[in-house]
Parts: structure tokens; C-alpha cells; sequence
């Protein structure tokens, strides 16, 4: 099955600089890439995501890219503020058979915990 | 916050015994996957059901089961608790996208099961 690796485990950087989580993934049919933040005691929020045929997506502050070749993707977060600090977790889709839509499975990464500075 | 609501927020129960936790999925989403979050570590696919059926399965033994209704709710019954099933139980919500067979997870706030 899909197995995905997440660096760093911890994280600290200074408020206003740039924070970078990457993850690797084993199975080269995985399609799909999306990234929660996880704040305590809450439930994980979907920030970004991406989808194979890309190789790049951003979102204001957050962005994520992805080398299908590598089987690798990072989340870029710039101008980090207090509010970023939280547990972050990658994930890796793979889908089923194209007939059975609905079929989907997530398989998480480790997490990073993100602490910015202020 | 999305529209996925679950049920109790916790529960404190004691080996052996069984359990019941509840997920409403946000509307319009007919899929509802169930994962397992030790403390510190990431969601594990527990099963995921849509349209009424299981549809796949994680590393989890038969004692975990469920199901889905015709309105899409869910449940997850976990028999025979053993002190290693405290978690955090996550429950998401999706509907497939047709283009890629892909469909986002929006995740509900979890039940917090202590086993003692």
C-alpha cells in the first residue's frame, strides 16, 4: 500500500520568514495531494491541495508543489504569522478503479508541528 | 467550518465493552470515511462507506465495523474495546469528483473515545 513520509517532525521559525514541509510517497498511481492544518483539540482543515497534472498551486501565503518524478511535495507557507502555528499533515490519494467513484483513500503523513516565533 | 457533524464529543468507556459513534455527512456528499488519530500521530483509514457499502478497508480488525444510511449518515461500532482504541475517531465527508474519481474530505470535529 501507499506509504508517506513527512520532514520535519518540529518546526520553529521566526514570525514573518518562510516555513517548508515535505513529504514523499511510494505508490506512483496516487493522484492527489491535499494538505490539513490541525490546530489542538480540532479537527484537520483542508489549507490547499493538488492534483498530479500540476506541478504547482498557491494560495496567498500558502503555496504546494509537487514532483511526480521525485514522488515528493512541499508546502511553502511565507510571511508566517502566529496563527500558522499548528500541527500540519500531508496527504496521498490513490484512487480505485475508475468505475467505482466514491472509492478513495487518504493515507497520512506523520505531521509536522509548526511554532512560529513571534 | 464544514457542515460535518459527529457524536458524542467524548466518551469514556471501559474494556471490553462496545461503542457507538455517530457522523452526519455536509450536504450533498453520499461518501463518509472513518479514521483513527492516536494522540501525535496522523489520521489512519479506519473504512469508508458510500452509498450504504463498504467500500475499502484499513489495517483494522473485524471488531470495527459500520454503517451508512440512506440519508448518508454513518456509524462506526467498535466491539470488544481494548485499552489501544483511545483516539481520536475522525469521520469525512465527500462526494467523487467525475473528472478524476477524486473528492475532497472535509473532516468532522471527532469523537474523543478513552478507553480505561
Amino acid at each position: 500500500g501507499e506509504n508517506v513520509e513527512q520532514h520535519p517532525s518540529t518546526l520553529s521559525v521566526q514570525e514573518g520568514d518562510s516555513a517548508v514541509i515535505k513529504c514523499t510517497y511510494s505508490d506512483s498511481a496516487s493522484n492527489y495531494f491535499p494538505w490539513y492544518k490541525q490546530e489542538l483539540g480540532k479537527r484537520p482543515q483542508l489549507i490547499i491541495d493538488i492534483r498530479s497534472n500540476v506541478g504547482e498551486k498557491k494560495d496567498q501565503r500558502i503555496a504546494v508543489t509537487l514532483n511526480k518524478t521525485a514522488k515528493h511535495f512541499s508546502l511553502h507557507i511565507t510571511e508566517t504569522q502566529p496563527e500558522d502555528s499548528a500541527v500540519y499533515f500531508c496527504a496521498a490519494f490513490i484512487p480505485f478503479r475508475i468505475s467505482n467513484f466514491g472509492n478513495e483513500k487518504l493515507t497520512f503523513g506523520t505531521g509536522t508541528r509548526l511554532t512560529i516565533i513571534p | 467550518e464544514t457542515g460535518v457533524t459527529q457524536s458524542p464529543t467524548h466518551l469514556i468507556k471501559t474494556r471490553g465493552q462496545q461503542v457507538t459513534l455517530r457522523c452526519s455527512s455536509q450536504s450533498g456528499h453520499n461518501t463518509v470515511s472513518w479514521y483513527q488519530q492516536a494522540l501525535g500521530q496522523g489520521p489512519q483509514f479506519i473504512f469508508q462507506y458510500y452509498r450504504e457499502e463498504e467500500n475499502g478497508r484499513g489495517n483494522f480488525p473485524p471488531r470495527f465495523s459500520g454503517l451508512q444510511f440512506p440519508n448518508y449518515s454513518s456509524e462506526l461500532n467498535v466491539n470488544a474495546l481494548e485499552l489501544d482504541d483511545s483516539a481520536l475517531y475522525l469521520c469525512a465527508s465527500s462526494f467523487p469528483d467525475w473528472d478524476l474519481s477524486v473528492g475532497t474530505q472535509y473532516f468532522g470535529p471527532g469523537t474523543r473515545l478513552t478507553v480505561l
